[in-house]
């Protein structure tokens, strides 16, 4: 079955420590990115990729960063610069189609931190 | 800057037709997409829309008015199921970055 994972689905960390999320697709697509979503909230979007070894920040990059050295994983790091850290993130990917520009979500990661 | 309203919540009985809209301000528009999203779960691609017009998939609708920067969801026969939010969502810059509205909350009363 072709997807995205995302792990863990929960995740607890002390304030000042560095977290980083897993995203994984088989899906083959070349862009992927990051949101962020605080309850009651839409999508906020924290980077992309469109091509492996490149990556551009979205609206809210301060706090964050990423890597994408390989296309199917794009891991994100919430570093302790990051000042509201707690929130659900979401990895999604998506084709160059321009019919659609649909995006394939993962299940998402709930950080708590404390 | 950028930004999308949408009501922020919608209430309708089954058996229904119930229409979400979707205003935007951005500085650049390629297309309008419209997403579903259970509670705590991801968010599932419903339609797009880059030129004027209707489009129809199933039970669901999609318009868009590019002089108005306004287009709506259309959900007809509602079901319990279709309780959820729905993002509107712009996508600009051939498709590198996409700004998502506040979500409406829609709940489907039996």
């Amino acid at each position: 079955d072709g997807g995205i994972t995302q792990s863990p689905k929960y995740l607890f960390r002390k304030e000042g420590q560095n977290v980083t999320l897993s995203c994984e697709q088989n899906l083959n697509h070349d862009a992927m990115y990051w949101y962020r979503q605080d309850p009651g909230q839409g999508l906020r979007l924290i980077y992309y990729s469109q091509i492996v070894n490149d990556f551009q920040k979205g609206d809210i990059a301060e706090g964050y960063s990423v890597s994408r050295e390989k296309k199917e994983s794009f891991p994100l790091t919430v570093t302790s610069a990051q000042k509201n850290p707690t929130a659900f993130y979401l990895c999604a990917s998506s084709i160059a189609d321009t019919q659609s520009y649909e995006q394939y979500f993962g299940p998402g990661t709930r950080l708590t931190v404390t | 800057g950028q930004s999308l309203e949408q009501p922020s919540e919608v209430t309708a009985v089954e058996g229904a037709i119930v229409q979400i809209n979707c205003t935007y301000q951005t500085s650049g528009f390629y297309g309008l997409s419209w997403y579903q999203q259970h509670d705590g779960g991801a968010p599932t691609f419903l339609s797009y829309n880059a030129l004027d017009g209707l489009e129809e998939t199933g039970r669901f609708s999609s318009f868009l008015s590019r002089s108005d920067s306004y287009g709506y969801l259309l959900l007809q026969e509602l079901q319990m199921k279709d309780s959820a939010s729905y993002f509107c969502a712009v996508v600009d810059n051939y498709g590198q970055n996409f700004v998502f509205g506040p979500g409406t909350r829609l709940s489907v009363l039996p």
